[in-house]
């Protein structure tokens, strides 16, 4: 089945050290996405990317990096310089066209003591 | 991209219609409305949207008033796994823009 595989569904990480979150969509997307989702709030963009090797900041950067070496991944880097990064992580992915839908992965949840 | 406005939470009964209103009183002409729902730590799922016709699919109805400042979505016979968090959502046309959510509002579907 085609989809959007995020994983771990879970991670604890240390205070200062950086973390890799997957994503990988086989849906053949040219879009990927990363939200950032507090209790209780909505989901606020992190970063996008509209083609390969290419990617835009969205409205909470800061503390974030990512990569888009191939169509069907886009891993995001929370570092530690991100001061409040335990959060619900989102990825998702849609076609390049005019208002076509995202959809989305199931999420990772990351807990930094 | 335009704000929306939806109440923060209701209920329904299950096997009735669920009507989940939304005010987008600053929509530009290009501007689509969609909707998403959220079930408790899962990832959003895609439900519908539309311009300025009303829309339909297997999951929901989508009626847009004539003015295009509010929307309704319309799930015809709500069950308990309808339970979620819905957003409305107001999206610029073309490949570069944003999908912004809001907080949504909590259904609640009791049996």
């Amino acid at each position: 089945d085609g989809g959007i595989t995020q994983s771990p569904k879970y991670l604890f990480r240390k205070e200062g050290q950086n973390v890799t979150l997957s994503c990988e969509q086989n849906l053949n997307h040219d879009a990927m996405y990363w939200y950032r989702q507090d209790p209780g709030q909505g989901l606020r963009l992190i970063y996008y990317s509209q083609i390969v090797n290419d990617f835009q900041k969205g409205d909470i950067a800061e503390g974030y990096s990512v990569s888009r070496e191939k169509k069907e991944s886009f891993p995001l880097t929370v570092t530690s310089a991100q001061k409040n990064p335990t959060a619900f992580y989102l990825c998702a992915s849609s076609y390049r066209g005019n208002n076509s839908p995202l959809h989305f992965g199931n999420g990772t949840r990351l807990t930094v003591t | 991209d335009a704000k929306t406005t939806q109440p923060t939470s209701m209920d329904c009964a299950e096997g009735r219609a669920a009507n989940l209103p939304c005010n987008h009183s600053t929509i530009s002409g290009n501007e689509y409305v969609y909707w998403y729902r959220q079930i408790h730590s899962q990832g959003p799922q895609y439900i519908i949207h539309g311009l300025k016709n009303n829309e339909t699919n297997e999951m929901a109805s989508l009626i847009i008033t004539e003015d295009r400042k509010s929307s309704t979505l319309i799930l015809p016979h709500a069950t308990l796994r309808d339970t979620a968090v819905y957003y409305c959502i107001v999206r610029a046309a073309g490949a570069n823009s944003k999908l912004t959510f809001g907080k949504g509002i909590t259904l609640s579907v009791r049996p």
